[in-house]
């Protein structure tokens, strides 16, 4: 079966850094797009960025550059969404997802359960 | 970025009712645009892609048309496992976007 199995729900403080993960399992890693989504609450979807990880080929949106760091490690099938200096405005769900075949053109059609992050003083 | 405008931002409707969404692109995408359901707590669930191909295991009361800037979501009869949200999404530019989400209610 493939699936994405995400790490678990965060609680931190303002400024404080994170990195969440996203494994993939039932499929070839290397080969698929992965990325990431955001969703504040309440609130709607969010494109992220996404990442190749054959070859760590990354793309961001410009809402979200600059403000986390993508990366992916294909020796583990798992790919990360980093922040160095969290904030309050981050406390959002994130979803990782998979591109719904090897091109870069593609939508998601496998996704993570989730990871929610509250960052809270 | 492509701007994706849905419309209605909510729907009230019945069982058995016909249902169209509409998405909006700030600019041509030609045919890269996806359909998703979400339901409260889940992850997002893709119905739709290249703007009218339906997804395996996706019922075929859910249809998608449309390419350039205008697209289309119907539900030809509404069941009660159809009310959720739902988000269209462009793949045609560098940075994807997805529309506001229109909630689908019982009315």
């Amino acid at each position: 079966e493939v699936q994405l199995v995400q790490s678990g729900a965060e609680v931190k403080k303002p400024g404080e850094s994170l990195k969440i993960s996203c494994k993939g399992s039932g499929y070839s890693f290397t080969s698929y797009w992965i990325g990431w989504v955001r969703q504040m609450p309440g609130k709607g979807l969010e494109w992220m960025g996404i990442i190749y990880p054959g070859d760590s080929d990354t793309r961001y949106s410009p809402s979200f550059q600059g403000q986390v760091t993508i990366s992916a490690d294909k020796s583990i099938s798992t790919a990360y969404l980093q922040w160095s200096s969290l904030k309050a405005s981050d406390t959002a769900m994130y979803y990782c997802a998979r591109h719904r075949d090897s091109g870069s053109t593609r939508p998601f059609d496998i996704w993570g359960q989730g990871t929610m992050v509250t960052v809270s003083s | 970025d492509i701007q994706m405008t849905q419309s209605p931002s909510t729907l009230s409707a019945s069982v058995g009712d016909r249902v169209t969404i509409t998405c909006r692109a700030s600019q041509s995408i030609s045919s890269w645009l996806a359909w998703y359901q979400q339901k409260p707590g889940k992850a997002p669930k893709l119905l739709i892609y290249l703007a009218s191909s339906l997804e395996s295991g996706v019922p075929s009361r859910f249809s998608g048309s449309g390419s350039g800037t205008e697209f289309t979501l119907t539900i030809s009869s509404l069941q009660p496992d159809d009310f959720a949200t739902y988000y269209c999404q462009q793949y045609n530019s560098y940075s994807r976007t997805f529309g506001q989400g229109t909630k689908v209610e019982i009315k």
